[in-house]
């Protein structure tokens, strides 16, 4: 079964940092292209970052650029999201997603985890 | 950045049909994907590509995209469909994903 897990959330701090897991199962990791999505609470879904396969490209929402860095570590079949300074705006409920391509080029993502949750207060 | 608009909610009788619209310009150069979420869960994939459907949704669930604006037609409406919908496209000017504000889908 394809699966994506979340871990790593919790309370943190104004100011502090936090590092999210995404740990995949079920497919080859190393060969798809990887989303982090936040959705604050009651809120819609925000994009915040893709890195592909090989890590060779990265992108960046301009809300968390500079701030969080996402990574991957194919030989442990995991994603990254690692988050600084971070602020009251940032909580939320953080999922990663695989990313998929249509034949025109076009991007979505097929597969969510269950996401976790991370709580900015002091 | 590319703005996709939803309307906040739509209401429909079961049996009926919900048509959920995603606005953006010239949204019809791109292709469209559809997310439901219910509450407390993550989201899914159930229209991609303006209107293919992943293995396992049902037919009553279909997209259409042209002009400025992207539908998502829910036929035969169920309880079960009540959710929330986004529509999402790439925006190949900046390489991001562009998430709508999404529409709750009430079955009255």
């Amino acid at each position: 079964e394809v699966q994506l897990v979340e871990s790593g959330g919790g309370l943190v701090q104004p100011g502090g940092s936090l590092r999210l897991s995404c740990a995949a199962s079920g497919f080859t990791f190393s060969s798809y292209s990887m989303n982090w999505v936040r959705q604050a609470p009651g809120k819609g879904l925000e994009w915040l970052s893709y890195i592909s396969y090989s890590s060779s490209t990265i992108f960046y929402a301009d809300s968390v650029k500079g701030r969080f860095t996402i990574s991957r570590d194919n030989a442990k079949n995991s994603l990254y999201l690692q988050m600084s300074s971070l602020r009251a705006e940032d909580t939320a409920v953080y999922y990663c997603a695989r990313d998929r391509v249509t034949v025109s080029g076009d991007y979505y993502m097929d597969v969510w985890g269950k996401g976790t949750t991370v709580t900015v207060s002091s | 950045s590319y703005v996709l608009t939803q309307p906040p909610s739509v209401s429909v009788a079961p049996g009926q049909t919900a048509r959920i619209t995603c606005g953006g310009n010239n949204i019809g150069s791109k292709s469209v994907h559809w997310y439901q979420q219910k509450p407390g869960q993550a989201p899914v994939l159930v229209v991609y590509d303006d209107s293919d459907r992943p293995s396992g949704v049902p037919e009553r669930l279909s997209g259409s995209n042209s002009g400025n604006t992207a539908t998502l037609t829910v036929s035969r409406v169920e309880a079960g469909d009540e959710a929330d919908y986004y529509c999402q496209v790439w925006d190949s000017s900046s390489d991001h994903r562009v998430f709508g504000g999404g529409t709750k889908l009430t079955v009255l």
